[in-house]
This record gives structure tokens, C-alpha cells and sequence, in this order.
């Protein structure tokens, strides 16, 4: 199984442009979650999803927005990047049940310049 | 709202001594809570969880942790370090809030593993 894939692995933006991270995940999981990960920080959850067709906010939902059409897939989308944008983004996803555990993506290193 | 503290943010110790990660945790509900690790430029990689069963809970890579209620803690252990086990670690809590089970991540702790 490959698991929680992301893909780029790195991306270099310009202030003002948009790109799409993109989510898949290949063990039928129903939830789905997207962090970011700042230098010397914990994880903080952006956006999560507990189905196909829904999606909530999480801890710092502002400046992106994500949509999820299958239950594999949950790309988050940056409309105009900023550079407090900088920062390595992680998906994730679980089933719900007792202890929850998280399946984590390698990460997606970006770079708003 | 739940949060958690990571006591220390570096610990040094060296190859074949005790690993101790001190980590303290809130929460209104009684949380799961978890150990994840992470490798230089790696996804996260789940080491052990509690979820209200045996305070005492073994994880992978010989690592453990105690769940203590009285105290608020969940410190992670490994009697003899290993010069694979230096990575970010990271106690986490899960509750459930909306309509999900979230995660609340400490910052982290770097382990170093002197040779």
C-alpha cells in the first residue's frame, strides 16, 4: 500500500500566484486533514474533511480552501499566496474509531518568495 | 480546549543511555493521546498511543509511555538510546471537537543521540 501520497514534494511560489497541494490516500480512510508545519512549531490543522462532500475549518483555515470529491483525494488549494504562507504542509487521514490514529503524508515543503 | 506542553524542546543524551521526553497535557474530556516521531524531511510516524486502556503503553522501537492521570503527564521513554532514534518528537492529544476527532500538537522535542 502506498499510503498517504503528496505531491510536489517542493514548490517555489510568487507572492499573488495559486497552486493546488495535492491529497490522496489508498486505505478507504473516511477522514482527511491538512496541517502546516512551521519551523520550531507543532502541526496546526487547516481544513479536515469527514466524508466525500464535506469539509470543515480547522485551527487556520484562512487563505486556502480545499474541496473533497472522493474519499481518496483531498487537494488544498491557495488562491493568492502569501509569504506567512512559507511552511511544510502535511496530509493526513484516519478512520473514526477508538484512538484515532493518523496516517501522515511525507510533507509538501513550500515557498512563497 | 485541550492543549499540551513539551517540557523541553532539545534533549542531548548519549548512545545506550535513558531517554526521557516530558510532556503535560489538558483537557476537558479524557483525551487519547499519542507519541508521533519524525525524521529529518519525513511524513510523521505514529510511536505509541493511549486510548484509556493500560496506563503503561508500548510502542514501537522499544519506546514506552505512562499515562498519569493525577499528574497530567504522558512522558515517552526508551531505556537505551540508539543513534536511530534521533528525530522530532512530538505528544499529541485527540479530542473530539465539531465533527471530528482533532489532533493538538506540543511543539516538540529535537533528541539528540551523542555517539
Amino acid at each position: 500500500n502506498a499510503g498517504v501520497t503528496q505531491t510536489p514534494k517542493f514548490r517555489i511560489l510568487k507572492i499573488g500566484q495559486s497552486m493546488t497541494l495535492q491529497c490522496t490516500q489508498d486505505m478507504n480512510h473516511n477522514y482527511m486533514y491538512w496541517y502546516r508545519q512551521d519551523p520550531g512549531m507543532g502541526l496546526k490543522l487547516i481544513y479536515y474533511s469527514v466524508g466525500a462532500g464535506i469539509t470543515d475549518k480547522g485551527e487556520v483555515p484562512n487563505g486556502y480552501n480545499v474541496s473533497r470529491s472522493t474519499t481518496e483525494d483531498f487537494p488544498l488549494r491557495l488562491e493568492l499566496a502569501a509569504p506567512s504562507q512559507t511552511s511544510v504542509y502535511f496530509c493526513a487521514s484516519s478512520y473514526e474509531g477508538v484512538g484515532n490514529i493518523q496516517y501522515f503524508g511525507a510533507g509538501t515543503r513550500l515557498s512563497v518568495l | 480546549a485541550q492543549s499540551v506542553t513539551q517540557l523541553d524542546s532539545h534533549v542531548s543524551v548519549s548512545e545506550g543511555t535513558p531517554v526521557l521526553l516530558r510532556c503535560n497535557y489538558s483537557s476537558s474530556y479524557s483525551p487519547s493521546l499519542f507519541w508521533y516521531v519524525q525524521h529529518p524531511n519525513k511524513g510523521l510516524q505514529l510511536l505509541l498511543k493511549y486510548t484509556s486502556a493500560a496506563t503503561l503503553v508500548k510502542g514501537i522501537n522499544g519506546f514506552e509511555a505512562e499515562f498519569k492521570k493525577s499528574e497530567t503527564s504522558f512522558h515517552l521513554t526508551k531505556p537505551s538510546a540508539h543513534m536511530s532514534d534521533a528525530a522530532e518528537y512530538f505528544c499529541v492529544v485527540s479530542v473530539f471537537s465539531g465533527s471530528a476527532r482533532q489532533l493538538t500538537f506540543g511543539s516538540g522535542t529535537q533528541l539528540t543521540v551523542l555517539p
